[in-house]
């Protein structure tokens, strides 16, 4: 079965410094990866996705994130990180063919200090 | 649109007692996931539907869960008798026809079990 390890429970970094949230998957073949941000008392609202093509995918909000086969890993990337960043964000991930259900990491939670 | 609609967003119960949640998707969209977040074990995927017909209900805990879709349009997750160990975030989401896994969540009901 696939699964998703986001290592990184919490992580505080200073407004205006660059982010990297660390995400690694479990999969015999190239996933769909996903990026999913929940701001506190909200849902989850995506902020980008791979399925094929180029390796470095650009989303919402600032953020872009790679997909590095090798390493199995899908990490998000900010380069100046604003305050109203604070959230907890959560990697995902489904079968790259036909239709499955995601399956999601169990987040990171970002801090951001003045 | 809307988005994806869910009620109550906060519902207080006692033990025993019958909690009825629900969920309005997106109109057009032909499937609907109940995710249930706790901090312990992040976020579940209960059961999930394909134009209003259940496809997986593995991961609804036991039997005193059950959910319906009479219609594209409304969605409910029923718990009868509640138990304080389903004090939880409860999800909906939605996502299009062919919309790869791009998953869009409601607010989300947040249920306590007294």
């Amino acid at each position: 079965a696939q699964s998703v390890t986001q290592p990184d429970i919490h992580i505080t970094v200073s407004e205006g410094a660059s982010l990297e949230l660390r995400c690694n998957y479990s999969y015999g073949a190239t996933p769909y990866l996903f990026w999913y941000v929940q701001s506190p008392g909200q849902g989850l609202q995506l902020l980008l996705k791979y399925f094929s093509g180029d390796t470095l995918v650009q989303g919402i909000k600032g953020f872009e994130a790679e997909f590095k086969r090798s390493q199995s890993s899908f990490n998000l990337r900010k380069p100046s990180v604003h305050w109203s960043d604070a959230a907890e964000y959560f990697c995902a991930v489904s079968l790259g063919t036909g239709y499955s259900t995601l399956t999601f990491g169990k987040g990171t939670m970002l801090l951001v200090s003045p | 649109d809307a988005g994806v609609i869910q009620s109550p967003r906060h519902e207080v119960t006692e033990m025993g007692q019958e909690v009825t949640l629900r969920c309005k998707p997106i109109s057009g969209h032909d499937y609907l996931f109940w995710y249930r977040q706790t901090m312990m074990r992040g976020l579940e995927l209960l059961i999930y539907f394909n134009n209003n017909v259940p496809i997986d209900d593995s991961g609804m805990p036991e039997d005193r869960f059950s959910a319906k879709m009479p219609n594209a349009s409304f969605s409910t997750l029923k718990i009868q008798p509640s138990e304080p160990r389903d004090s939880a975030v409860y999800f909906c989401a939605s996502s299009a026809p062919l919309g790869a896994n791009v998953l869009t969540f409601g607010a989300g009901s947040r249920l306590t079990v007294l």
